[in-house]
This record gives C-alpha cells, structure tokens and sequence, in this order.
C-alpha cells in the first residue's frame, strides 16, 4: 500500500509569495495533520484536519490555512511568505480522528526555501 | 513547553545500550516516540499512555513516569540500523486537539 505522499518535494519561493502544499493520506485514513520542522528541531504542530473540518490549530499566524477534501487529501497554504518560513513541512495521517493523538503516518515532507 | 531530551548526541558501538530521556513541565495525557533518520520522515516507535497502555515495536521498550512527567527509550544491543534523531512528543491533559509537541531530538550514532 502506497504511504503519504506529499507534493512537490523541493520548491525555492521568494519573500511575499504564496505557496501551497499538497498531502495525501494512506487509504483509509482520515485525519490529516500538518508539521513545520526547521533545520534542527523537532517537527512544530501547525494543524489537524478530520472528515473535512478543522480539529486544532497550533501556534502560527493566519497566514497559514490548510483544508481537507472529500477524498481527505489535504493542502496547506502559506500567504506572504517570510526567510523564516523555510523548513521542511511534514504531512501525517492517522485513522483516529478523536481529539488524540495516535500513531502517526508521515510523508516526507516538502522542502520549502524561501529566498 | 517544549519537552527537553537528554542527552542532546550519543555515540555508540554496535551491541551497546543507551537511554534517551524526554521530560516535560506539564501534565502529560501520553508521550510518543518518533526516530528520524537524515532525509527521511519520522517513523513511529512507541506510544506511552497514562494509566499505563504502550503500543509499539517490539524490540523498542520505553517508560513513562506520570507523576514526574518523564519518559525513557531503551535501545539494547543497538544495530547500525539504529542510528538517527530520536524525538519524543508530548500531548497534554488538557481536551484539545492540539497535535504532539516534539523535544529537540537526540541524535544517536551507531558505530561497528
């Protein structure tokens, strides 16, 4: 069985720009999360989605937005992008969709710069 | 909040132990353990819950001290395959769904 797949892998953006992520989760899971690992340190938990709605959000600014599809595919979006958003983003699915946290599938991520 | 692991590096040779700590300051509803190796996504090692359920591998043990709010990993007779970043992640107590927040990892070398 294929596991999380996320696109693109790499991506180079310039300050101000918008990007976004894509995720899709193993079969049969249907809760997605997001994760920012900077160079360093341990991956930073930016949101959670199941059955298409928002379950928790971590501490980033609003210009991070993430949504959740029927096929429960996912996608994060990054408006004005700061030198400080470069990292690796993580996607990790799940199929628990309580409000715990359970074992967790990840990508390998997209490697964002921004220039 | 972040919880702190120790030690932050460890060298080993190949079919020696080690223990990698992670310790929190706030009340822990589980502690889950991750190994990252370079350029790969985390894999899931253990999940350490209160009240004393663990699910993982089984070659991988761990502790967790509720009322101290610290976990151990137990690496014994550690292969080459062994070697990479461990990070532990903590949940709260608290209701939310507010993901796992991860300690900085503890980077381990295995050498034969």
């Amino acid at each position: 069985d294929a596991g999380v797949t996320q696109s693109p892998t790499h991506l180079i953006k310039t300050r101000g720009q918008q990007v976004t992520l894509r995720c899709s989760p193993i079969s049969g899971h249907k809760s997605v999360s997001w994760y920012q690992q900077v160079l360093g340190q341990g991956p930073q938990f930016i949101f959670q989605y199941y059955e298409k709605e928002e379950r928790g959000r971590g501490n980033f600014p609003d210009r991070f937005s993430a949504r959740q599809f029927p096929n429960y595919s996912s996608e994060l979006n990054v408006n004005a992008l700061l030198l400080g958003d470069s990292a690796l983003y993580l996607c990790a699915s799940s199929p628990l969709g309580g409000t715990r946290t359970g074992e967790l599938f990840f990508g390998e991520g997209s490697r964002l710069t921004v220039l | 909040q972040q919880p702190v692991q120790s030690p932050q590096a460890v060298i080993l040779r190949e079919g020696e132990d080690a223990v990698i700590n992670c310790s929190s300051s706030k009340a822990l509803y589980s502690v889950h353990w991750y190994r990252q190796k370079h350029g790969e996504a985390p894999v899931f090692l253990m999940i350490l819950l209160k009240g004393g359920e663990q699910k993982g591998h089984e070659k991988i043990s761990a502790s967790f001290n509720e009322k101290k709010q610290q976990s151990s990993l137990y690496l014994t007779a550690s292969q080459l395959s062994y070697s990479g970043t461990y990070f532990c992640g903590t949940e709260g107590t608290g209701g939310g769904a507010d993901g796992l927040t991860f300690g900085k990892g503890t980077h381990l070398i295995i050498q034969p």
